[in-house]
């Protein structure tokens, strides 16, 4: 089975301009996550999707962030326009239903975004 | 404000040795918890969880185990081997949610 894939792996982008982040998910999984990790910081929540509605869109920074889901499958997170802040790695994860006892969410690599 | 805190950034430990990994928290919404591993330039991988209504959950080398009036949980791996070394992380489902709160995570060194 595949895990969860993130593309692009590594992105520089200049202050001001845009950045698309996409997440492909574990096949079947309903829910989908995104997560932030700036530099020396915990990972922190940034969304969550159920199939392709917004759950719980509480951890979004500021709405320079913009997350989509089209048709409940893959998910696309755009920076727009990026600030020197956004650097960080940006995880997303996937999980099947509920976390419930044995389930849990499965974490891509992540996308290492840095904003010069 | 954090609400899981993992204190003592780093641990080194010898091979065959036990290592043990401590997490606090501050939320008592928090209903299940999780310990993830991390290697560089790859995201978190799950390594065992626990929920609120137990005190301790075994899988091979790794327990976790959860002092709910403390609201601290501990993660004890052993014997420990080297390829053991990561960061590991705690975190903690919010109650009626789904979205994780992390610590800031501990490195893990196994001397071989």
């Amino acid at each position: 089975e595949a895990g969860v894939t993130q593309f692009p792996s590594h992105s520089v982008i200049e202050k001001g301009q845009t950045v698309t982040l996409r997440c492909d998910p574990i096949s079947g999984h309903d829910n989908l996550y995104w997560y932030r990790r700036v530099m020396g910081k915990e990972i922190k929540f940034l969304l969550h999707f159920v199939k392709e509605s917004k759950q719980d869109e509480s951890g979004m920074p500021n709405n320079r962030f913009l997350a989509e889901r089209t048709g409940g499958t893959y998910s696309t997170l755009k920076v727009q326009p990026a600030e020197l802040e956004d650097s960080g790695v940006y995880f997303c994860a996937s999980s099947h239903r509920r976390l419930g006892i044995g389930e849990t969410q499965y974490f891509g690599p992540g996308t290492r975004l840095l904003v010069l | 404000d954090q609400q899981v805190k993992q204190n003592s950034p780093s641990l080194s430990v010898q091979e065959g040795r036990i290592s043990i990994l401590n997490c606090d928290y501050t939320n008592s919404m928090f209903d299940y918890f999780l310990w993830y591993k991390k290697y560089p330039a790859e995201g978190p991988t799950f390594l065992i969880s626990i929920s609120s209504i137990k005190d301790k959950n075994e899988d091979g080398r790794f327990t976790v185990f959860l002092n709910k009036s403390a609201k601290h949980l501990s993660l004890h791996i052993v014997p420990s081997q080297p390829g053991d070394s990561a960061v590991y992380f705690c975190a903690a489902r919010y109650y009626g949610n789904n979205r994780l709160a992390f610590g800031k995570g501990n490195q893990v060194v196994v001397i071989p």
